[in-house]
């Protein structure tokens, strides 16, 4: 079945950087994009930004611009999202979630399969 | 800047209709996504482009839109559909979600 299965957790100090991958399963990689969202702890959900697993396009939330990447790898069908300068503010849930595609057109918006959610915790 | 409005809150008693709004001014110009999200868990799409409903996905729920306000409809509310439930938009240039709705089964 289709599935999205997340790295584990991290936790970084202020000022560092972290990684989270996202391996995608059951599906044809490049049919998805895959959009990352964020959730702090007892706050609702915010869209990070999105990629293309079928060019590398992608498309960043302003608020993160400058601070987040996001990279996919085709041959072992991982999507990562890195997010730089990490402040308390950016402890969060951090979720991938698939967009489905069709030769590079997006067919909706909704996300219709997510990760199970990687816990990054900043803190010094 | 552009917001995604929600009742914080709504309460139901088990078989009763609960409905969920979501308003927006690029409402009428774009679709609306509908998630259901249970503690310790990821959300899951209930309802994608206003009104249509993923495989799996009960027939109690269903949304509608008009104008400026989609709602999320969950008629012959069950416990577990006790969840915060969350609206989202997007274009070609980016998704926004609403604040969130926590859905309480009395």
């Amino acid at each position: 079945q289709v599935q999205l299965v997340q790295s584990g957790a991290e936790v970084k100090k202020p000022g560092a950087s972290v990684k989270v991958s996202c391996k995608a399963s059951g599906y044809t990689f490049t049919s998805y994009g895959i959009s990352w969202v964020r959730q702090a702890p007892g706050q609702g959900l915010e869209w990070m930004g999105w990629i293309s697993a079928y060019n590398g396009n992608t498309n960043y939330a302003q608020k993160l611009q400058g601070r987040v990447t996001m990279t996919t790898d085709t041959s072992t069908s991982t999507a990562y999202m890195e997010l730089r300068s990490l402040r308390s503010d950016d402890t969060a849930v951090y979720y991938c979630a698939g967009v489905r595609m069709v030769r590079g057109v997006i067919i909706h918006y909704g996300m219709d399969v997510w990760g199970q959610g990687t816990t990054v915790t900043v803190s010094s | 800047s552009y917001e995604l409005t929600q009742p914080p809150s709504v309460s139901v008693s088990p078989g009763q209709t609960a409905r969920i709004t979501c308003s927006g001014d690029a409402l009428p110009k774009q679709y609306a996504y509908w998630y259901q999200q249970k503690p310790g868990q990821a959300p899951v799409l209930v309802i994608y482009k206003d009104s249509e409903r993923p495989s799996g996905i009960p027939e109690r729920f269903s949304g509608s839109s008009s104008g400026t306000t989609v709602t999320l409809t969950i008629s012959g509310v069950q416990a577990e559909d006790e969840a915060d439930y969350y609206c989202q938009s997007a274009d070609s240039s980016g998704t926004l979600f609403g604040g969130g709705t926590k859905l309480t089964v009395l």
